[in-house]
């Protein structure tokens, strides 16, 4: 079974604070995302990467930046958190391109 | 741009009873749809993913149809039961059209199934 694991399940963090969300797969995946989930808004892209060190911006990038220095895993940093970035944020990867995609567990992240 | 819509937001039914969820989508440019599974304060659990060439598949209880052309798919939950009550979410994949690869997400049906 493909697992995606997201080093937090919660965060509490203050404002200003620069915030690391770390993501690994273990099926050599191609493709690693980050979302963000939100009531009554859904769940919306953020960043995407389809190879090490390749990134490109979802419908949402403002606020956040992306890396990834090895296949299986892809950080999601908040450069200087706030609290309209309080949600839940949930990692994905996939094999390619249009394949299934496969989620972790979600970290809440609060910023105070 | 792509909009995802499912209906109903939210349905609760009696144990043991056949559902249907829907699932409609405003761009028929897509690769594959894909059902998901959220528990509360969970991750998304994958039930089926449909490629745009296919019509339906198939697992267990559960079986999704895909209609490309009129934008629309539904999930067939068949002899419900109580460990069903989840949010279902419809995704479709983002088209080659420019943009980001990813999915774009409906939000979501809320099901209780009653014991």
């Amino acid at each position: 079974d493909v697992k995606v694991t997201q080093s937090s399940r919660y965060l509490v963090k203050r404002t200003g604070e620069k915030v690391f969300l770390e993501c690994v797969q273990d099926m050599d995946h191609e493709n690693m995302f980050w979302y963000r989930q939100d009531p009554g808004l859904g769940l919306r892209l953020i960043y995407f990467s389809y190879d090490v060190k390749m990134k490109e911006k979802g419908d949402i990038p403002e606020g956040y930046s992306v890396s990834r220095e090895k296949k299986e895993r892809f950080s999601l940093i908040l450069e200087s958190a706030s609290t309209n970035q309080t949600s839940m944020y949930l990692c994905a990867s996939s094999l390619g391109r249009n394949t299934e995609a496969f989620f972790g567990q979600g970290t809440r992240l609060t910023v105070v | 741009k792509q909009e995802v819509t499912q209906i109903p937001a939210a349905l609760s039914v009696p144990e043991g009873e056949n559902l249907v969820l829907n699932c409609s989508f405003t761009d028929s440019a897509i690769y594959n749809l894909q059902w998901f599974r959220q528990d509360p304060g969970k991750g998304l659990t994958s039930l089926l993913l449909i490629q745009s060439s296919q019509r339906e598949q198939t697992s267990g209880r559960l079986n999704a149809s895909l209609d490309k052309s009129s934008g629309r798919s539904t999930l067939y939950i068949a002899a419900s039961q109580p460990g069903d009550s989840a949010t279902y979410l419809c995704a479709v994949s983002r088209s080659s059209g420019g943009g980001a690869d990813g999915l774009t997400f409906g939000k979501g049906t809320h099901l209780i199934i009653q014991p």
